[in-house]
């Protein structure tokens, strides 16, 4: 049990569909992050949240939707992706946004291939 | 943005050999991260450093805080078989600002 849950753990969708990744987080945190993991590339950081409200966004293109209902569950909605944007989708939470009082824990990802 | 330089990008060692990697930054960091992410998971920490000069152990990992907040190791001593993954390391520049990550060492152990 990590403590950061992620479902589903693979989707394969083509380039026309909707889909969405689910995180969810049982260690009472007040922050979580979505990043993008591709190959022989640094950790990319897309969105975070602080207490259900977005704090950052880096420039991720609008295919990518975030919402984060409460402190708990974090979703990542998908629609129209492109081939580049299959990779590893990581969520992590932390107890704020200051890596002192408790550092990022992640979940084990969503594999995302699109066709 | 600001970056980390990680090295070596991947190493092959013999079981029961010694491993080092590094980070750099061209700029000041208040926190040092180490994870490992082994296939198919997510990185898990390993170490936390959060003050210039420090030195962690975690088993037979050691990491240090360089003493210019710029640069932080890790050792691995007696390597075994299930040290196999990949490390990164991740700084926080400062306060609030999102953690940056390195490019990660791909760690492959011989038995």
């Amino acid at each position: 049990e990590t403590g950061v849950t992620q479902t589903p753990r693979h989707l394969v969708m083509g380039m026309t569909n909707k889909k969405s990744l689910k995180c969810e987080q049982h260690l009472g945190h007040n922050a979580m992050y979505w990043y993008k993991q591709s190959a022989k590339k640094p950790l990319e950081l897309m969105f975070v949240y602080s207490l259900e409200e977005r704090v950052e966004n880096n420039s991720v293109p609008s295919r990518f939707s975030p919402e984060c209902p409460n402190s708990s569950h974090l979703f990542l909605h998908l629609h129209t992706l492109q081939p580049e944007d299959s990779a590893l989708y990581l969520c992590a939470s932390s107890q704020d946004l200051t890596p002192r009082q408790e550092p990022q824990h992640f979940g084990d990802g969503t594999r995302l291939s699109i066709l | 943005g600001q970056q980390l330089n990680q090295s070596p990008q991947s190493m092959f060692i013999q079981e029961g050999e010694d491993v080092s990697m590094n980070c750099t930054s061209s700029s000041i960091f208040n926190t040092w991260l180490w994870y490992k992410q082994d296939p198919g998971e997510g990185p898990v920490l390993l170490i936390a450093l959060y003050k210039a000069g420090e030195l962690t152990s975690n088993g037979r990992l050691t990491a240090q805080f360089g003493i210019t907040r710029k640069d932080s190791f890790l050792n691995i001593s007696a390597s075994i078989p299930s040290d196999v993954g990949i490390y990164f390391c991740a700084g926080a520049p400062s306060g609030n600002t999102p953690l940056v990550f390195g490019k990660g060492t791909r760690l492959s152990v011989i038995a």
